[in-house]
């Protein structure tokens, strides 16, 4: 079965500090791979996706992933956070084919202190 | 552009009781989705729509009915409401297999 892990439940870091957060994934085909993030009280909105190409994307707000396609892995990154950046960070996983579902991680939670 | 909107935004339920979460898009997307999210379990998909006319289940449909009304909205049912349906839900649609965009959330509760 189709699943995404993420390795860090509550990441607690300091303004500035950088920021790595870990994604890995089981599927066997090809896949849509995605960032999403939830700010306090808010809906999910996208911070970055892969589908093809240069496994080096850069998101929003200064949010890059890499996709290691021999490590099933999708890393999220920050060289430099902000306070504004406390949220709960979700990866996610969709099969290539049309009709297939996004499977989601269990979330990590960032903690920014100023 | 209102994006993918969610009535009511809260609700309390008791035991037993029914009620339907609306949602619509107005993205002309083809696929549309519903999601729980409880803490510590991510979001997990109820049902889906891939295309007006069509519903499927997804990985916890259990006590749940969906209705694809047309192409701008899919609603979730809870014919007999329990606790451990307290949750968020969330409503998603998105163009084929693309970006899923989500809608504000209900926050349910049932005593």
């Amino acid at each position: 079965a189709q699943s995404v892990s993420q390795h860090n439940h509550h990441v607690i870091l300091s303004e500035a500090a950088s920021l790595e957060l870990g994604c890995n994934y089981s599927y066997g085909g090809t896949v849509n791979l995605f960032w999403y993030v939830q700010y306090p009280g808010q809906h999910l909105q996208l911070l970055l996706k892969y589908f093809s190409g240069d496994p080096l994307v850069k998101g929003i707000k200064g949010f890059e992933a890499e996709f290691i396609k021999s490590k099933f892995s999708f890393n999220l990154r920050k060289p430099s956070v902000q306070w504004s950046d406390t949220a709960e960070y979700f990866c996610a996983v969709k099969g290539g084919q049309a009709g297939t579902a996004l499977i989601f991680g269990k979330g990590t939670t960032l903690s920014v202190s100023s | 552009n209102a994006g993918v909107t969610q009535t009511p935004k809260f609700q309390v339920l008791k035991t037993g009781q029914s009620m339907t979460l609306q949602c619509a898009q107005d993205m002309n997307h083809n696929s549309m989705y519903w999601y729980r999210q409880d803490p510590g379990m991510g979001l997990r998909l109820i049902y889906y729509s891939a295309s007006e006319g069509t519903t499927d289940k997804g990985e916890v449909p259990n006590g749940y009915n969906v209705s694809r009304l047309n192409k701008r909205e899919f609603s979730l049912r809870l014919e007999s409401a329990a606790p451990s349906q307290t949750s968020v839900y969330f409503c998603a649609s998105s163009w084929g297999t693309d970006t899923q965009y989500f809608g504000p959330g209900t926050r349910l509760t049932v005593l």
